[in-house]
């Protein structure tokens, strides 16, 4: 499985746009590229998920190069309930939820 | 209103005592999991199952054990042979275990052995 690389944490305003890049080397043809976000003391829960290019929904987008060996997760002018542990996980399709790794994320405190 | 509940939220439990921490589903999902977090760390996968009545071992199922003998049913036990046993444990599912699908993590359970 790619190994990914997140900062440990990060800092923000509230109005910010914050942008948390992951990096995965060794992404495998068949990898996707998914973003959990977890609160303290709750279950993490999906935010976006990409093979290529660029994906956006109502929360976050989700921009990645064409090489593919980083991603970007984007968050548009953050709130303080933005403040979280936002996890990159990158694996292969059809082949189990099981075997996607949750490394220790990137710490996302958002300021007044 | 569909979900996936566990429960109790906080467990306390004496050393040396086997304890059951309960995951329950109606998103008619297929596959369930069980994560360990401890505090600063990511999530590490205990058990799996991708059907009623089947279940994997995941990274570090030693000291756990697991039944589905349902399919919005899927208990953790936590043993006395698991030498560290405190930690937030959380529950998982998908509708199947397809690494493209989305899955719904419960509330957890922060379990403490004293």
């Amino acid at each position: 499985l790619a190994k990914t690389t997140q900062p440990i944490s990060m800092d923000s305003y509230e109005g910010q746009e914050v942008n948390i890049t992951c990096s995965h080397n060794n992404i495998a043809t068949n990898d996707y590229i998914t973003w959990y976000q977890q609160f303290p003391s709750q279950g993490p829960r999906f935010i976006i998920q990409g093979y290529k290019t660029k994906v956006t929904n109502e929360v976050a987008s989700l921009f990645i190069p064409a090489d593919r060996k980083s991603s970007t997760l984007s968050l548009p002018r953050v709130s303080l309930s933005d403040t979280a542990v936002y996890y990159c996980l990158v694996g292969p399709m059809n082949t189990g939820f099981q075997k996607l790794v949750f490394g220790t994320g990137t710490r996302l405190l958002v300021s007044p | 209103d569909g979900g996936i509940t566990q429960s109790p939220k906080y467990l306390f439990r004496k050393e040396g005592q086997n304890v059951t921490l309960s995951c329950e589903q109606n998103l008619n999902h297929d596959a369930m999991y069980w994560y360990r977090q401890d505090p600063g760390q990511g999530l590490r996968l205990i058990y799996y199952s991708q059907i009623v009545n089947d279940f994997q071992k995941g990274d570090i199922a030693e000291g756990y054990s697991v039944s589905r003998e349902k399919k919005e049913s899927f208990p953790l036990t936590v043993t006395s042979a698991q030498k560290n046993p405190t930690a937030f444990y959380l529950c998982a599912s998908s509708i199947d275990t397809g690494a493209d699908t989305e899955a719904f993590f419960g509330q957890g359970t922060r379990l403490t052995v004293v």
